[in-house]
């Protein structure tokens, strides 16, 4: 079964600065990835997506992610962090069975 | 107006009772999903189900069932409820690419 990890519970950064959210995944085969964002009281919108094609996809809010089949990996990036991201981040895999697995999340703080 | 809701949003109820969370939505799409979310746990899938006829249980499905009305609705219900049943519950639906749009979300208090 695919599994996914996001090894920093929290973060905190000055607003202005860069962001990277890690994300890695354990499956077979490339699944499809996803980056999901929750705000405080609300439910979760959809970031990006990636599903084949050009590694580097971009999505709403100023956010990137890469995708590296060697390293399992598909990190979320942002050049200049605003105090309006403060939120918590998840990754997801679906990895052929129109299920999203997610990781635990990501939890950002942002400092004025 | 928001494609998918849910009602209620907020619920408080006592060990023991029945209790119904409804999701529907207007987006179209066969695929509809229960999960919870607990703090520091991420999102669990409880139930899913592809149309009206097919349902499948998820990763955590024990003490709840579901109920799939029509294409546009599907409840969640919590025959007995027990407090380990406090959560946060997401209902979502899925489009032909498999993205999945959430609802807002039901916030549920079992006393």
């Amino acid at each position: 079964a695919q599994s996914v990890t996001q090894p920093d519970i929290h973060i905190t950064v000055s607003e202005g600065a860069s962001l990277e959210l890690r994300c890695n995944y354990s499956y077979g085969a490339t699944p499809y990835l996803f980056w999901y964002v929750q705000s405080p009281g609300q439910g979760l919108q959809l970031l990006l997506k990636y599903f084949s094609g050009d590694t580097l996809v971009q999505g709403i809010k100023g956010f990137e992610a890469e995708f590296k089949r060697s390293q399992s990996s598909f990190n979320l990036r942002k050049p200049s962090v605003h105090w309006s991201d403060a939120a918590e981040y998840f990754c997801a895999v679906e990895a052929g069975s129109y299920q999203l697995t997610f990781g635990k999340g990501t939890k950002l703080s942002v400092i004025p | 107006d928001a494609d998918v809701t849910q009602t209620p949003r907020n619920r408080i109820t006592k060990t023991g009772k029945r209790i119904m969370l409804e999701c529907s939505q207007t987006k179209g799409h066969d695929r509809m999903y229960w999960y919870r979310q607990d703090p520091g746990l991420g999102l669990r899938l409880i139930y899913y189900s592809f149309d009206v006829k097919d349902i499948n249980k998820g990763e955590i499905s024990d003490g709840y069932s579901v109920s799939r009305q029509a294409q546009a609705k599907f409840s969640l219900s919590l025959e007995s409820a027990i407090p380990n049943q406090t959560a946060l519950y997401f209902c979502a639906t899925s489009d032909a690419t498999d993205t999945q749009y959430f609802g807002p979300g039901t916030r549920l208090t079992v006393l």
